[in-house]
């Protein structure tokens, strides 16, 4: 199972709204169309801030956003800040016995 | 308050083997299934291995079948990842999650050196 397609780096400046995508193919997102984003600080543990597609856990910032398009997956950063700095990966739940593909990985730079 | 804590990284040649342990509170540990998930250094998270809540049914990714073991024990809120003939391309953060990923804890760093 090859990893979900990411840029390698994404920047805006404090304000500006940003998009991640994650691309894959139609058996990545096809069947269950499960898909998560997590923001992950290095040394800390990874945060689910989408799930489902473009559903946002409590306590999660409204500025946080998802959605799916065919096999592409995007999440869109609005009012960028500069806490939002990180890294930012997807996932797609494909089921037993292999659960979960992730993506590549998107460093956010907050100009 | 949902925490994990991993432990159990370090330093292993080539070969050997390591156990790591994470330690859940703030949930119903016995009612979940756990997941490891490792991160490579500069590359994305992979999906390692799962137990079921009752530990009866598990899953390993094909690059670690028959060489990593998961396996849980409910009385303790513990998962544990037992690795073995481990390989440079084992280095990295390795995470312990809660079911839907949606709990992870800060990582246990391996590294497989000579």
């Amino acid at each position: 199972q090859s990893a979900l397609t990411q840029p390698a780096s994404v920047s805006g400046s404090p304000g500006q709204s940003i998009t991640i995508s994650c691309t894959g193919t139609s058996s990545d997102f096809g069947r269950y169309n499960l898909v998560s984003w997590f923001q992950h600080h290095p040394g800390r543990a990874p945060k689910l801030i989408i799930f489902e597609n473009n559903k946002r856990p409590s306590g999660v910032s409204h500025r946080f956003s998802g959605s799916r398009s065919g096999n592409t997956a995007s999440l869109t950063i609005s009012g960028l800040q500069p806490e939002d700095e990180g890294d930012f990966h997807c996932c797609s739940y494909i089921g037993t016995p292999t659960f979960y593909v992730f993506g590549t990985g998107t460093k956010v730079t907050v100009l | 308050q949902v925490q994990l804590v991993e432990s159990g990284g370090g330093v292993v040649q080539p070969g050997g083997s390591l156990r790591l342990s994470c330690e859940a509170s703030g949930f119903s540990f016995g009612s979940y299934g756990m997941h490891w998930v490792r991160q490579a250094p500069g590359k994305g998270l992979q999906w390692v291995a799962y137990t079921q809540y009752d530990g009866i049914n598990k899953y390993y990714a094909d690059s670690v079948k028959g060489r990593f073991t998961i396996s849980r024990d409910n009385s303790k809120n513990s998962v544990y990842l037992y690795m073995d003939s481990l390989t440079i391309e084992d280095t990295g953060f390795y995470y312990c999650a809660k079911a839907d990923l949606d709990n992870w804890g800060p990582g246990t760093l391996v590294t497989v050196s000579s």
